[in-house]
C-alpha cells in the first residue's frame, strides 16, 4: 500500500497530557500537510512541509503544538498540555510539488478525544 | 472568514438522476480546484480537480465546472448511485501558498435506491 498512513488511528488522553501523532506520506511526495477536522467542519488548514523546511504554519497552530519532518520523509505532530478543545481528527496528507498537479492525498487521520 | 462556502448541507437523490453539488469562493487568488469525497472515520479521498485556466474538466461519471466570474464552482454525478452517498468537500488552493487547501463545510449526498 504506497497511500498515506497515519498512526495510532484513535488516541484518547487526559486534559493536561502530550500527544504524538505520524504521518508517513506517499514516498515521492515532497509536501506534507497536517489539518484538523471537528464535527460537521471542513478541514482547517495547520502547516505544510516542502521536504524537511517547515514552511508555513497557520494561526490555529497554538505554541502547545509543534511539527517535525526531520529527513522530508515521515512527520509527526505533538501537542503539548492537550485541553477538550484539541478533541478532533487531525489529517496529514502529501503531494507532490512542481507536476502541475496539485491535489493532495489523505490519509484515514487520527481521532484525538481529551478528556 | 470562510473564503470557501457549500451552502448546502446535504442532498438527496434517486439513484440513475443527476447530484449536482455547489461551491462558492471569495478569493481570487485561487488558481485550482478540488472536489473531495469523505466516508466516515475515513480521510478525504480526491475525485476531480480544476485548474483556473479552464471551465470544464470530466472523468467518469463525475464533472466539474468552473465559473470564474461567479466564483462558482459545481461537481455533477451522473448517473448517481447509491455507493456515492458520502460526504463531499469542496477546496482550493493557490500555487503561491505552497497548495495549501481551503476548504469548504461540506455537502452529505444521499442517493436512495
Amino acid at each position: 500500500d504506497t497511500g498515506v498512513s497515519q498512526d495510532p488511528r484513535h488516541k484518547i488522553t487526559k486534559r493536561g497530557q502530550n500527544v504524538t501523532f505520524r504521518c508517513d506520506p506517499i514516498s515521492e511526495h515532497n509536501r506534507l500537510y497536517w489539518y484538523r477536522q471537528t464535527l460537521g467542519q471542513g478541514p482547517e488548514f495547520l502547516t505544510y512541509f516542502q521536504n524537511e523546511a517547515q514552511l508555513e504554519k497557520s494561526r490555529l497552530l497554538s505554541d502547545r503544538f509543534s511539527a517535525e519532518r526531520p529527513k522530508g520523509s515521515f512527520s509527526t505532530l505533538e501537542i503539548q498540555r492537550t485541553e477538550q478543545g484539541d478533541s478532533a481528527m487531525y489529517l496529514c496528507a502529501s503531494s507532490h510539488a512542481g507536476t502541475g498537479k496539485t491535489e493532495a492525498f489523505f490519509g484515514q487521520g487520527t481521532r484525538l478525544t481529551v478528556v | 472568514d470562510q473564503q470557501v462556502k457549500q451552502n448546502s448541507p446535504s442532498l438527496s437523490v434517486q439513484e440513475g438522476r443527476i447530484s449536482i453539488l455547489n461551491c462558492d469562493y471569495t478569493n481570487s487568488m485561487f488558481d485550482y480546484f478540488l472536489w473531495y469525497k469523505k466516508y466516515p472515520a475515513e480521510g478525504p479521498t480526491f475525485l476531480i480537480s480544476i485548474s483556473s485556466i479552464k471551465d470544464k474538466n470530466e472523468d467518469g461519471r463525475f464533472t466539474v465546472f468552473l465559473n470564474k466570474s461567479a466564483k462558482h464552482l459545481s461537481l455533477h454525478i451522473v448517473p448517481s448511485q447509491p455507493g456515492d452517498s458520502a460526504v463531499y468537500f469542496c477546496a482550493a488552493s493557490e500555487e503561491t501558498s505552497g497548495s495549501r487547501l481551503t476548504f469548504g463545510e461540506g455537502t452529505q449526498l444521499t442517493v436512495n435506491p
